[in-house]
This record gives C-alpha cells, structure tokens and sequence, in this order.
C-alpha cells in the first residue's frame, strides 16, 4: 500500500523558516517524481515544488522561488521542502505528492498533509 | 504560464442526478489534464488522466472528455459519496489547477 507521511507543520513567526518532510512507502519511491502542494484555509490546491526521481533537476512555482528548495533521499525514501523566509501568504496545508513522469506532472498519489501557519 | 477556467463554481444535485463540470484551458494542453476529487479534510484523490483515463479503482460512473482546450468532466448517476468538491489540473507546463468546483446537495 502506497504510503506519504508528511510531517514538521507548524506555526512560525513571519520571516521564520521551516522544514517539512514527506516518508514514503510501499512504491519504488526513487522511480517518482515528488512535489509538494499547498492548500491555503478554504482556497484551491496550489503546485509549490516539484524534484525528478533520482533528485537531479527541480522547479519551483514562482510564488516560491528563492525561498523554498526542495530535496530529496532516496536511500531514506524521504522528500523535504525548506521554507524559509515564510510570509502570512504561505500559510497552508502542505501535501506532497507522486507523480509517475516529472515532465508531465499528474498527482498519482498524495499525503494527508501538513499544516503550516505563519503568524506573529 | 498555462490558466486553467473551472465552472460552475458550485452546483447542487441530487443522487442520481447526471454531473457535468467544465475546464478551459488558456492554451493547447493536449491531453495533458486530469480530475481530482477532495472531501473535506482529506487529501486530492487522482480520478482521471490523460483527460479520459480512469485511474485504477475510480468507478465507472465517472469519465472525462476533451474538446479543443475545454475538458469536461461527467458523473453520471450522482452517488451520496460524490459530494465533493472537484478539481481539474493541467501537466503540459508547470503543473496549474482550476479554481474547483463543489458539488453540494
């Protein structure tokens, strides 16, 4: 049974920085591309992150870039998104996410999720 | 980068009803949509692909269609279980979603 176990959510202060993390099992995790997804309280899915299988090549929504990297271990089968510089705009619900081909993304499976709020 | 238009916003239906929502796409995306379905507090869950490919375990009552850049998608026989609120999402680009669109009794 595939399995995405996202966790580090939390409330920062903004300007503050965070690392979530996703633990993955029951799939050959280094054959996927990874994401991550954001959902902010009551509003639509948003794509945040997205890093090849073997952690090669990544991109990043714009919303992000310069503030988020995203990696990946696959010899842990575990997926992180650094968060830094985080602004009441990045408060969310954070999913990450597999995908079967990373030059098409299409969200195969997904986690629960991870809630981040970033308030003073 | 690729806009994605989802209408209605919302719908109300009754069981049994058939279900029609609508995605338009700013650009050719070829066949590079999918549905997901999310339930309050839960995860997305990947419905269709490849615009009218049903994932594995989706029932049959649903299925997607794709005309030009406008893509729909149909419940047929609308079950207790399908309120819900919908999601188109397009993988030609940077990966972008519709608005949504709540299905509600």
């Amino acid at each position: 049974e595939v399995q995405l176990l996202e966790s580090g959510g939390d409330l920062v202060q903004p300007g503050g920085s965070l690392r979530l993390s996703c633990a993955a099992s029951g799939f050959s995790f280094s054959s996927y591309a990874m994401s991550w997804v954001r959902q902010a309280p009551g509003k639509g899915l948003e794509w945040v992150s997205s890093i090849s299988g073997s952690g090669s090549i990544s991109k990043n929504a714009d919303s992000v870039k310069g503030r988020f990297s995203i990696s990946r271990d696959n010899s842990k089968n575990t997926l992180s998104l650094q968060m830094n510089s985080l602004s009441a705009g990045d408060t969310a619900v954070y999913y990450c996410a597999a995908s079967g081909n990373y030059h098409a993304l299409t969200f195969d499976y997904w986690g629960q999720g991870a809630l981040v709020t970033v308030s003073s | 980068d690729v806009q994605m238009t989802q209408s209605p916003s919302s719908l109300s239906a009754s069981v049994g009803d058939r279900v029609t929502i609508t995605c338009r796409a700013s650009q050719s995306i070829n066949y590079h949509l999918s549905w997901y379905q999310q339930k309050p507090g839960k995860a997305p869950k990947l419905l269709i692909y490849a615009a009218s490919d049903l994932q594995s375990g989706v029932p049959s009552r649903f299925s997607g269609s794709k005309s030009g850049t406008d893509f729909t998608l149909t419940i047929d026989s609308l079950q207790r279980d399908d309120f819900a609120t919908y999601y188109c999402q397009q993988s030609y680009s940077d990966p972008s979603f519709g608005q949504g669109t709540r299905v509600e009794i």
